[in-house]
C-alpha cells in the first residue's frame, strides 16, 4: 500500500545549523511529494513540491529532491533560523484530492 | 483574501452534547476538506466536498459525525453525541479542483476538547 515514514523528532539543532529531515515512501506509480509546514497555533501550509523523478523543489532557503532509486524526499537547508521552528510534514499525492501524510517532524530552532 | 476561516477556534464541552465545527472557504475554491489531527493519528481526512457535493466520506469515523456544506461558501462538521476521545485539532482546507494536485489551503483549527 501507500505510505510516508518521517524521522521521528523532535529535531533540536542551533540557529545556522544545516537541516535534514527524512522521507520516504512507498508507493504505486511515481507519484508527487510535498512538505507542508505547520508553525505553532496555525494550520498547515504548502513548503515545497515535486512532481516527478529528480524534481528538486526550494522555497524559503528549504529543498527536497524526488529521488525514485531511494524513493526519498529528504528536506534540505542550509542554515536555520529560528523563525523555522515548527512541525514538518511529508505528504505522497494518491489522486488528484488525496494525500497520505507522515506523522510530522518537529523542529526546533535554539538561538 | 482572508484565508480559510473557522470557528470557533477552541471548544470545550462535555461528554454528550452536540459540537458544531464551522468553516468558510476561501473564496473561487470549489473543493473542501475536513480533517482531524492527533498525537495518536496524526492528520486524517475525514471528508472532502466538491462543488459542494460529499465525494469521499470514507475517514468519517462513524455515524455520530456529520458533515454539510449547504452552499460554496460554508460547510459544517458535527459531532452528536461526542465523546472524549473525539478531543483533536479540526482542520478545514479548501482548493481549486482539477484533474491535477492543487495545493490545499487550512484554516487555523478547531481545538476541540471532551470531557
Amino acid at each position: 500500500g501507500n505510505s510516508v515514514t518521517q524521522m521521528e523528532g523532535p529535531v533540536t539543532l542551533s540557529e545556522e545549523a544545516f537541516l535534514t529531515i527524512n522521507c520516504t515512501y512507498t508507493a504505486t506509480g511515481y507519484p508527487s511529494l510535498f512538505w507542508y509546514v505547520q508553525y505553532p497555533g496555525e494550520g498547515l501550509q504548502l513548503l515545497l513540491k515535486a512532481t516527478k523523478a529528480d524534481d528538486k523543489g526550494s522555497n524559503k532557503g528549504f529543498e527536497a529532491t524526488y529521488r525514485k532509486e531511494t524513493t526519498s524526499f529528504h528536506l534540505e537547508k542550509g542554515s536555520v533560523q529560528v523563525s523555522d521552528s515548527a512541525v514538518y510534514f511529508c505528504a505522497l499525492k494518491i489522486s488528484n484530492y488525496q494525500l497520505i501524510w507522515g506523522a510530522g517532524t518537529k523542529l526546533i530552532i535554539k538561538p | 483574501d482572508a484565508g480559510v476561516i473557522q470557528s470557533p477556534r477552541h471548544e470545550v464541552t462535555e461528554m454528550g452534547q452536540e459540537v458544531t465545527l464551522r468553516c468558510k472557504p476561501i473564496s473561487g475554491h470549489n473543493s473542501l476538506f475536513w480533517y482531524r489531527q492527533t498525537m495518536m493519528r496524526g492528520l486524517e481526512l475525514l471528508i472532502y466536498f466538491n462543488n459542494n457535493v460529499p465525494i469521499d466520506d470514507s475517514g468519517m469515523p462513524e455515524d455520530r459525525f456529520s458533515a454539510k456544506m449547504p452552499n460554496a461558501s460554508f460547510s459544517t462538521l458535527k459531532i452528536q453525541p461526542s465523546e472524549p476521545r473525539d478531543s483533536a485539532v479540526y482542520f478545514c482546507a479548501s482548493s481549486t479542483s482539477g484533474s491535477s494536485y492543487n495545493e490545499q489551503f487550512f484554516g487555523p483549527g478547531t481545538r476541540l476538547t471532551v470531557l
